[in-house]
């Protein structure tokens, strides 16, 4: 079952404009919010966190934002770039401790930013 | 550069045969995980080894097994394999310190292709 869920599988925004990627979750034990980035033939390479104490984090041009009682969480990168176009996935884990439990992704969404 | 490296980028084999994937962590991370990505599929967890002990497994199945050295590098094997062990096989590794805001990191993948 897939508890996380990128519904999108493809997203086209002009450079410059504001690119608006989403995940939904089902397992409200979830705590803890990732999203990494993939370029073709990389890793994932990590982007940005949240925490479910906080319902925003911005770092530089991207910020995601958490609606816990929705079970919702988007990134926004504004503005969006040519070098933003990649696969961006959505990840989440539950905290236990001072660590994290294991990750669960989504199935990816494909950005691609265009002149 | 994630710093994560595995080896080999590419293995081609046929089905029923055995193949051992190759992970070396980041210098001074005790937690490597593993995981498979399918053709349009995220990111599966296999499963998570800490300093050498088993910490987690995901849908791993019963012909995969892994192991991680006192050198903290870490194998995945895959026997009797089958059409659909076809994927991409990515290993990551993550730093146990304090907090939990520390992201696994990811090496660039071994692509598996069963003939």
């Amino acid at each position: 079952d897939q508890q996380v869920k990128q519904n999108s599988p493809s997203l086209s925004v002009q450079e410059g404009r504001i690119s608006i990627l989403n995940c939904d979750y089902t397992n409200s034990m979830f705590d803890y919010f990732l999203w990494y980035k993939k370029y073709p033939a990389e890793g994932p390479t990590f982007l940005i966190s949240i925490s479910s104490i906080k319902d925003k984090n911005e770092d530089g041009r991207f910020t995601v934002f958490l609606n816990k009682s929705a079970k919702h969480l988007s990134l926004h990168i504004v503005p969006s770039q040519p070098g933003d176009s990649a696969v961006y996935f959505c990840a989440a884990s539950e905290v236990r401790g001072s660590t994290l439990g294991r990750l669960y992704f989504g199935r990816g969404t494909q950005l691609t930013v265009w002149p | 550069d994630s710093g994560v490296t595995q080896t080999p980028k590419h293995l081609i084999t046929a089905t029923g045969q055995r193949v051992t994937l190759r992970c070396s962590p980041r210098s001074g991370d005790l937690s490597v995980y593993w995981y498979q990505q399918s053709l349009d599929q995220g990111l599966q967890f296999l499963i998570q080894y800490y300093n050498g002990e088993e910490r987690a497994k995901g849908n791993i199945l019963e012909r995969f097994s892994a192991q991680q050295f006192p050198d903290l590098h870490s194998e995945l094997n895959l026997s009797s394999l089958e059409l659909g062990d076809s994927a991409l096989y990515f290993c990551a590794s993550r730093y146990h310190g304090t907090g939990i805001n520390q992201p696994q990191h990811f090496g660039d993948g071994t692509r598996l292709s069963i003939l």
